[in-house]
């Protein structure tokens, strides 16, 4: 059983560019949530994808965009870059029915933006 | 204001020392969890607590839950440096969609 995988690790884009960053759900989980985590901050909820819908939002601006695909994995998208938006993506799968209640985490993608 | 306070901030104790780290809200949790997360990784789950007056252990770690789902609280018997990371408190409000809502974290050190 393979766990959540996240790519790139790390990644430098420059202010205004756009980012994908994508993730793969634990085996078996269709629940997908992202979350951005800034340095010496716990995680902040950006949002989650159930069965391929959205299924809530945090308190982030329409440039955090996201899809997820029929096998859940999961990508979240970032336009119009932002230097306050240079953070840890933590990406965390759930199982079926259990949403949030057991989250498991990647090791995240730190991203950069200069 | 954040939804869900955690204290210390920060701790650096010496090996073999005790240690409570603290998780409180005004609002009930559903459900509490304690995550540990080192430098460069993710969050790894602790421990889920649910029902109010709950307490788990977890080898030196002893987790308890508040009777009115309104704190927690993680204590470390006996640190070691392998202890040292970030532990943070995440709690599933109804109120908020049943999403995970994260503390700012409490960094540990355990110096040798």
């Amino acid at each position: 059983e393979t766990g959540v995988t996240q790519s790139p690790t790390h990644l430098i884009k420059t202010r205004g560019q756009q980012v994908t960053l994508r993730c793969s759900s634990q085996s078996g989980h269709n629940t997908v949530s992202w979350y951005q985590q800034a340095l010496g901050q716990g995680p902040q909820f950006i949002f989650q994808y159930y069965r391929e819908e959205e299924n809530g939002r945090g308190n982030f601006p329409p440039r955090f965009s996201g899809l997820q695909f029929p096998n859940y994995s999961s990508e979240l998208n970032v336009n119009a870059l932002e230097l306050d938006d240079s953070a840890l993506y933590l990406c965390a799968s759930s199982p079926q029915g259990m949403v949030d209640t057991e989250a498991f985490f990647g090791q995240g993608t730190r991203l950069t933006v200069v | 204001t954040q939804l869900l306070e955690q204290s210390p901030q920060f701790l650096s104790i010496q090996e073999g020392e005790n240690l409570t780290v603290y998780c409180n809200s005004s609002s009930v949790f559903s459900s509490l969890q304690w995550y540990r997360q080192e430098p460069g990784e993710g969050p790894v789950l602790l421990v889920t607590v649910v029902t109010g007056g709950e307490v788990k252990k977890l080898k030196r770690l002893t987790f308890q839950f508040g009777d009115a789902r309104k704190d927690s609280s993680l204590h470390i018997t006996a640190a070691q440096p392998g202890d040292t990371g970030l532990y943070l408190c995440a709690g599933v409000f109804m109120e908020y969609g049943n999403k995970l809502v994260f503390g700012a974290g409490t960094i540990l050190r355990v110096k040798s």
